[in-house]
């Protein structure tokens, strides 16, 4: 069966712009995480969704939200971007979140500059 | 609060020796453990879990990793290195008591030296 996808997987924006990074889960997987990963920080929790509700959540500041959808495909958006939020955004999915195991993307490289 | 500490941010070993990737972890209560594996340029893949069944838990790829209570370790261990495994190795820990978030270690490099 199909791997966890995410689009778009390169991405180069400017300061202060907006970006949608988008994320389909493997088929029958009603769970998605997002995650930060910097050579400085590591990986960070960022949140997660279940049937279409924000689970669990991360600290990071309001610019950064997410969203599922019926389908449980889901979207992270980062608002006014700032150097710093440059990272591999890496999604997740699982069959019910919780200590399944999670089954990872290929990731989004963002890039700010 | 939980965390996990991997010692060594690189570790290298020759082809056919002994992997050893070390993992603690600091948990008020039960916690379920994780080792994931990174290639370059992909997203984690999980090795193994452990999930308070056998303390000894066999992952993929001859990767195998032992609870141990008392010393709130959760060490990686493959008895012969090959090439393909180069890549990095990360502890992650989590419990129902955080609502099941995953607090990741700062990972680990295994270098593999022909």
């Amino acid at each position: 069966k199909a791997g966890v996808t995410q689009t778009p997987r390169y991405l180069i924006k400017t300061r202060g712009q907006q970006v949608t990074l988008s994320c389909s889960p493997i088929s029958g997987h009603r769970s998605v995480s997002w995650y930060q990963q910097t050579p400085g920080q590591g990986l960070q929790f960022l949140f997660e969704y279940f049937s279409e509700t924000q689970r669990n959540k991360g600290n990071f500041p309001g610019r950064f939200s997410g969203r599922q959808f019926s389908n449980s495909r889901s979207e992270m958006n980062v608002s006014t971007l700032e150097l710093g939020d440059s990272a591999l955004y890496l999604c997740a999915s699982s069959f019910t979140g919780g200590f399944d195991e999670q089954y990872f993307g290929p990731g989004t490289r963002l890039t700010v500059t | 609060a939980q965390s996990v500490t991997q010692l060594g941010s690189h570790v290298s070993v020759s082809e056919g020796a002994l992997v050893l990737l070390r993992c603690n972890y600091s948990s008020s209560v039960p916690p379920y453990l994780f080792w994931y594996v990174q290639y370059p340029n992909q997203g984690l893949q999980l090795l193994l879990k452990y999930t308070s069944a056998a303390t000894l838990v066999k992952g993929i790829n001859g990767f195998e990793a032992e609870f141990k209570k008392s010393e709130t370790s959760f060490h990686l261990t493959k008895p012969s290195a090959h090439m393909s495994d180069a890549a990095e190795y990360f502890c992650a820990v989590t419990h129902a008591d955080s609502n099941y978030q995953l607090i990741w270690g700062a990972g680990t490099k295994l270098i593999i030296k022909p």
